[in-house]
């Protein structure tokens, strides 16, 4: 079963709310991906866990924080942010190390803040 | 020179065609590569791996020439089914989680 689930599937948000998006997977892959995607473009990676660990931010702005509570789930939770923040985000999961078999994405989070 | 780039489309091809997609990637330490596809929107769904031997599965075969760093994908017998957007993938250096995806090549196959 290589699936990937994410909640919720859509979200509207101001930009003095906090929310949180979920992302679970139960393959046993350690390593668990936050990307970010804009309409017409590929994805762009923010934040890599391994072994339940922070090993990559790409210079994410703070309104933006992720967490690892175990090895199946990642949460992202989100504050105070920008219009432009709107996107589709999505949560990949890899064996580590990440070559060979590739990594499998969720259905994703289509994010709007207004 | 971007990371990964890829041919920039898009293909309009008949059911039936074969189409050929082009990508080269710059990094020479990168070790893993890959095809994947990504419907509208929908997430990406990873197509193949690509092996220094090339590898083939069912109407799709990829090739990976390591000197010329090129990779690339070969359709054969076009369906309907096949339209997305193709997004080659390698890992930015060997071992490294950090997968850096081309642009996408649209397809799209017309009855």
């Amino acid at each position: 079963d290589t699936e990937v689930t994410q909640t919720p599937k859509h979200l509207v948000m101001g930009m003095t709310n906090k929310k949180s998006l979920k992302c679970e997977q139960h393959m046993g892959h350690r390593a668990m991906y936050w990307y970010k995607q804009k309409a017409k473009k590929p994805p762009e990676l923010m934040f890599v866990y391994s072994y339940e660990k922070l090993s990559i931010n790409e210079s994410v702005p703070s309104r933006f924080s992720p967490e690892c509570p175990n090895s199946s789930l990642l949460n992202l939770h989100l504050h105070a942010l920008q219009p432009e923040d709107s996107a589709l985000y999505l949560c990949a999961s890899s064996q580590v190390p990440a070559g060979g078999p590739g990594q499998y994405f969720g259905p994703g989070t289509r994010l709007t803040v207004t | 020179r971007k990371e990964v780039e890829q041919d920039p489309g898009p293909f309009n091809v008949p059911e039936g065609a074969t189409v050929a997609f082009n990508c080269t990637y710059s990094n020479s330490a990168s070790q893993s590569f890959f095809w994947y596809r990504q419907d509208c929107r929908k997430e990406p769904k990873l197509l193949m791996s690509v092996y220094s031997s090339g590898n083939e599965d069912g109407r799709f075969t990829a090739q990976l020439n390591r000197a010329s760093q090129y990779i690339s994908l070969l359709i054969r017998d076009s369906k309907l089914s096949d339209s997305a957007t193709y997004l080659c993938v390698v890992n930015r250096q060997g071992g490294s989680e950090k997968l850096v995806f081309g642009k996408g090549t649209k397809l799209t196959v017309n009855p």
